[in-house]
């Protein structure tokens, strides 16, 4: 059974500063999503990662993904108030139609 | 810019009833998708269905779910008889391609409340 872990669960920082969350999944894939959920709103997709080395970025979060440590990265730079969502990977296991594994999510608080 | 809808936003039932929650994938896409997430904690995948048929299920999809593509546009979940326990977001997603560059769009959501 596909496991994935994020952590941090839960991310205080302040406005200007540098943050990594990671995750970690049990089986290999090489595929791995990232959302942003905003409170009682749906999820937007951020990053797609389709391959070992990926690596995207837009704004203030870039993404990368290891297929071969089974870790992705999402970093923060520079955080604003506005980033302020729980963030979730989830990993896509190959099949007929693609299933999506989520991770256990990241709050992020940015605080001022 | 296409997007997922569902309909209700939110549905409260008695614990027992039927209900049916409503999608509309975006118009060229072939496979699709039931999620859902308990407040609070991850998103947790349901069923996918293509070409008329499911996919792949998971364990929480029993015998009490069902799902449906009654006509070219809409897709929908039908829980038989809710439990308590059945109280979440259910989210529905579609996709073009499956794996791959098939990147999955989330609809905005239906909140069930089972009293």
């Amino acid at each position: 059974e596909l496991k994935v872990e994020q952590n941090p669960l839960f991310l205080s920082m302040q406005e200007g500063k540098n943050y990594t969350i990671y995750c970690n999944y049990s089986t290999t894939s090489d595929r791995l999503y990232w959302y942003r959920q905003d409170p009682g709103k749906s999820l937007e997709s951020l990053f797609v990662l389709l391959s070992n080395g990926a690596v995207k970025q837009e704004g203030r979060l870039m993404a990368s993904l290891d297929t071969k440590a089974r870790l992705s990265t999402l970093h923060i730079t520079a955080a604003v108030h506005d980033l302020s969502a729980t963030y979730f990977c989830a990993v896509d296991m190959a099949g007929t139609a693609s299933k999506l594994t989520f991770g256990t999510g990241t709050r992020l608080q940015v605080t001022l | 810019e296409p997007e997922v809808t569902q309909t209700p936003s939110h549905q409260v039932t008695q614990m027992g009833q039927e209900v049916i929650l409503r999608c509309v994938p975006i118009s060229n896409h072939l496979y699709f998708y039931w999620y859902r997430q308990i407040l609070g904690q991850k998103v947790e995948f349901l069923v996918s269905f293509y070409n008329n048929e499911i996919s792949e299920k998971s364990e929480i999809f029993d015998d009490q779910f069902s799902v449906e593509r009654p006509d070219g546009s809409n897709f929908t979940l039908k829980i038989r008889s809710t439990k308590l326990e059945d109280s979440a977001m259910y989210f529905c997603a579609s996709s073009a391609t499956s794996g791959g560059a098939g990147e999955q769009f989330f609809g905005p959501g239906t909140r069930l409340t089972v009293l």
